[in-house]
């Protein structure tokens, strides 16, 4: 399977503890995203990465938040001190992105975390 | 700010019946608009549309851009329950963040 995926699917925790999810984009692929979705919203933007350099962050993101992808490849998603407030479906999408070209946004299966 | 607005929110109809979600946007930098199915899991992609005018079919799904009106439809004919999801439209912004600007869905259900 060489599409986006996501670990682990489901995570269910204890408010105030610390939560981390993986994301392996499509190999190739230069920019990786990670969205929050709520039942009945779209994707909420969080952040994405250009290769290895996060080049944006959703001011609706807390500093609880911390995004990472060391090498360019996979990336991790770090929430600290969760509240029941995060319980979402955390989505991580990628694209290859070539100068002025449209680029389409791949989608992984998603990170239900629900926090108690 | 930009915005993607999507109509109706919910729609009912009957296996075999024929039809058409809307998606408005306001999106600065704009380049193109998507669409995407959603199950119980993921958004998975359908189209993605950037000159006006110029249909995409993919079997019974079809859809088309309007750059002038700002808008594209979606339209799924002789619908099966197998089609029962929601339908969400994101209009891309060109922007260096190459953000996607989501509307809220229509949800479709198709009764046998």
């Amino acid at each position: 399977d060489t599409g986006v995926s996501q670990n682990p699917r489901h995570k269910i925790t204890k408010r105030g503890q610390n939560v981390t999810f993986r994301c392996d984009p499509i190999s190739e692929h230069n920019r990786l995203y990670w969205y929050r979705q709520t039942l009945g919203q779209g994707p909420e933007f969080l952040t994405y990465f250009q290769n290895e350099a996060q080049l944006e962050k959703s001011r609706l993101l807390s500093d609880r938040f911390s995004a990472e992808r060391p090498k360019g490849s996979f990336s991790t998603l770090e929430i600290q001190r969760t509240e029941q407030g995060d319980s979402a479906m955390y989505l991580c999408a990628s694209s290859f992105t070539s100068g002025g070209a449209a680029d389409t946004q791949y989608f992984g299966p998603g990170t239900r975390l629900t926090v108690l | 700010e930009d915005k993607v607005v999507q109509s109706p929110l919910s729609l009912v109809v009957h296996e075999g019946d024929t039809v058409t979600l809307n998606c408005s946007y306001e999106v600065t930098n704009f380049r193109s608009l998507l669409w995407y199915k959603q199950e119980k899991k993921a958004p998975t992609f359908l189209f993605m549309l950037t000159s006006s005018g110029i249909e995409k079919k993919s079997g019974r799904l079809s859809s088309i851009l309007d750059k002038k009106e700002l808008f594209s439809i979606l339209n799924i004919t002789a619908t099966q329950t197998g089609d029962s999801a929601v339908y969400l439209c994101a209009g891309l912004n060109a922007g260096n963040n190459r953000k996607l600007i989501w509307g809220l869905g229509t949800s479709l259900a198709v009764n046998p």
